[in-house]
């Protein structure tokens, strides 16, 4: 089974409207990593939350950690073509390996 | 340019032929890792090094090979490929685990095994 749930798997916006993508762990998380891919291209970084009801922005991407440390938003405000691509989120667990979510695959429309 | 540097980006290769991943980081990290990633599975670690000379299997390791001889260096050696391996591949760095600036990902490698 997966540790972190992603959702919803796909998602299609028109062009300037908000969006949230969701990302949900069993486990308390020790850290959580936001990415972004092109499609078949490499994983850029887009911020980490390690702290419990922290909240971190870059551009018009917020991301925040829930106070239990289990869940993650990704909240994109005024979505422009730019934005579309596919968001992962990564999580660690302990001090061991990081694990991905199945990613969210996000389509920007006119 | 501080980047993760894979080779090569595409490869078609038939069963059984060896065959190695090259990994490279210019950004003195101490950890590195890859991943494959697979339609529906999204990305799975397939072996990881804490440091030089240290490396341990990550959650699919099966069928993959790694060594850390050197600190920038992390190849992946696949030494009898069967189409099952057939994936995206993905080097990744960072200075730790949990790297307050995130990992940095190579380009990938797009291996076909026919």
């Amino acid at each position: 089974s997966q540790e972190l749930e992603q959702s919803p798997q796909s998602l299609i916006v028109q062009e300037g409207k908000n969006l949230t993508i969701n990302c949900t762990s069993s486990k308390t998380l020790y850290g959580l990593y936001w990415y972004k891919q092109k499609y078949g291209e490499g994983l850029i970084f887009l911020m980490m939350l390690q702290k419990g009801g922290e909240e971190k922005s870059h551009e018009k991407i917020t991301a925040k950690l829930d106070e239990k440390k289990q869940q993650s938003s990704l909240h994109i405000t005024a979505s422009q073509p730019s934005h579309a691509g596919i968001y992962l989120c990564g999580a660690a667990f302990g001090n061991e390996k990081l694990t991905f979510g199945t990613g969210t695959r996000l389509t920007i429309i006119p | 340019e501080a980047q993760v540097t894979q080779n090569p980006r595409y490869l078609i290769t038939v069963t059984g032929k060896k065959l190695t991943v090259t990994c490279s980081q210019n950004m003195n990290h101490e950890y590195m890792s890859w991943y494959r990633q697979d339609p529906g599975l999204g990305l799975r670690q397939i072996y990881y090094s804490m440091n030089v000379e240290v490396t341990d299997k990550g959650d699919v390791p099966e069928g993959y090979k790694v060594s850390r001889k050197e600190k920038r260096n992390f190849p992946l050696i696949l030494e009898s490929p069967s189409p099952n391996q057939t994936s995206l591949y993905f080097c990744a760095s960072s200075f730790s685990l949990m790297g307050n600036y995130g990992y940095t990902f190579g380009s990938g490698t797009r291996l076909t095994v026919v």
